[in-house]
């Protein structure tokens, strides 16, 4: 079993539609990531979360540490946020990393 | 101006060569870090650099060598390449302690 499950794991939204992505994770951690892969390769960071919920343009973070869950929500999802989601999380003993394996989105016109 | 950036960005050579992916940041970043993306575009992370010191190292085989000249360089050196090497490998970096971290575009090593 990963230490970092995503779900889902393939999601078709409309445009203007609200996007839930799931993360859930098994170890004690510092941080939690969410990346975003465009369809040309490239990663990028969208939020790094120790507690809490933080916003960016459209984009909402959450986190709960008690229940090991973090949550991104996209609101009023656009074609150009297509792209693979991916919920990393950084752990709070011997400096590892895992990943979830991403949620892929397509977001239809 | 590229932050972190990554050559070659493609990489195509036979079985038991050995080859270098040179990883430069122009951020002022503390920590480095290597990844690798396999077929399934499952990330893993490989090493990880800070102040020339490393403090991640995953099981992954000792062909591989991370090398940083400076803070500012990461590069990796992999010997006897094998088929099953063949991935997208991402450079990144990021201040010290859990901060954002900033990818390079990826190599894409191809291992015929």
């Amino acid at each position: 079993k990963n230490e970092v499950e995503q779900s889902p794991q393939n999601l078709t939204a409309q445009e203007g539609e609200f996007i839930t992505i799931n993360c859930s994770y098994s170890v004690g951690i510092s941080a939690l990531h969410w990346l975003q892969q465009h369809p040309g390769g490239g990663i990028v960071s969208l939020f790094m979360l120790s507690s809490g919920k933080k916003k960016h343009g459209r984009l909402i973070a959450t986190i709960n540490i008690q229940e090991k869950h973090s949550s991104l929500h996209i609101t009023a999802s656009h074609p150009r946020d297509s792209a693979v989601y991916i919920c990393a999380v950084s752990t709070n003993t011997g400096n590892q990393f895992y990943f979830g394996t991403g949620t892929s989105l397509t977001v239809i016109p | 101006d590229t932050a972190v950036s990554q050559t070659p960005k493609y990489l195509v050579t036979q079985m038991g060569n050995d080859k270098s992916i040179k990883c430069e940041q122009n951020l002022g970043h503390d920590t480095m870090y290597w990844y690798k993306q396999d077929s399934k575009k499952f990330l893993k992370i490989m090493f990880s650099y800070n102040n020339k010191e490393l403090i991640i190292n995953e099981t992954v085989p000792n062909r591989f060598s991370p090398k940083s000249p400076d803070k500012a360089h990461l590069n990796l050196h992999i010997n006897s390449l094998e088929l099953g090497d063949s991935a997208v490998y991402f450079c990144a970096s990021s201040q010290m302690g859990d901060q954002p971290q900033h990818f390079g575009d990826g190599t894409r090593l191809s291992i015929l």
